[in-house]
């Protein structure tokens, strides 16, 4: 058990809605990371926060946003879905503000399995 | 355009012997490597790391090495045993100028470890 807790961990909706995911990072971890990993790819990032701040972007879609509140608890919010949304969505976290600072490894939650129909 | 491949898909090991998972990357920024694991249905379990000052790092059975002129890693297990039947990942972190870059991760390897 990494101590990553992802809610929920399925989740099925139809396109054009909108769904949110719910990461609890680690107890003392700052960083809270999100990952995409689709069909046939390996986990792409997504955007990171750092103590509420954003830290860093990756390929995330404008109709995806997140934050990260003042209890530490992060939200992916995915918007006007598309067939192609559909991934495991993973959160992951680290005490430090990036991986490479104090060698700092990221631990994963075991994902949010979003399918859209 | 990937940072981080691990060219083999897939590795069939018998018990007991050795099992060597590659993995090179493009980026001479990188300079912390980790190696997860990941059992279907689970996130991905962190394993081992290594920074680009070291050349190897050791944690029990598991071994990763660092050639930084090939840019390359890898991790060895020895003995494989068949619960380290997995996807193994190797990821890399950039370090730019002190600001600390995220998580980039390969394609996987599926390791299988025949009993």
């Amino acid at each position: 058990d990494s101590g990553v807790t992802q809610t929920p961990k399925h989740l099925i909706t139809a396109t054009g809605q909108r769904v949110t995911l719910r990461c609890s990072p680690r107890s003392g971890d700052l960083s809270v990371y999100w990952y995409q990993q689709s069909l046939d790819q390996g986990l792409q990032f997504l955007i990171q926060y750092y103590n509420g701040e954003e830290r860093a972007k990756g390929n995330i879609l404008e109709r995806f946003s997140a934050q990260q509140f003042p209890d530490l608890h992060s939200e992916l919010n995915l918007s006007s879905l598309e067939l192609g949304d559909s991934a495991l969505y993973f959160c992951a976290s680290s005490v430090a503000e990036g991986p490479g600072l104090y060698n700092s490894p990221l631990h994963f939650g075991n994902g949010t399995r979003l399918t859209v129909t | 355009d990937q940072q981080v491949k691990q060219n083999s898909p897939s590795l069939s090991v018998q018990e007991g012997r050795i099992s060597i998972l590659n993995c090179d990357y493009t980026n001479s920024m990188f300079d912390y490597f980790l190696w997860y694991k990941k059992y279907p249905a689970e996130g991905p379990t962190f394993l081992i790391s290594i920074s680009s000052i070291k050349d190897k790092n050791e944690d029990g059975r598991f071994t990763v090495f660092l050639n930084k002129s090939a840019k390359h890693l890898s991790l060895h297990i020895v003995p494989s045993q068949p619960g380290d039947s997995a996807v193994y990942f190797c990821a890399a972190s950039p370090n730019y100028g002190g600001s600390q870059g995220n998580l980039i991760f390969g394609k996987g390897t599926k390791l299988s470890v025949k009993p």
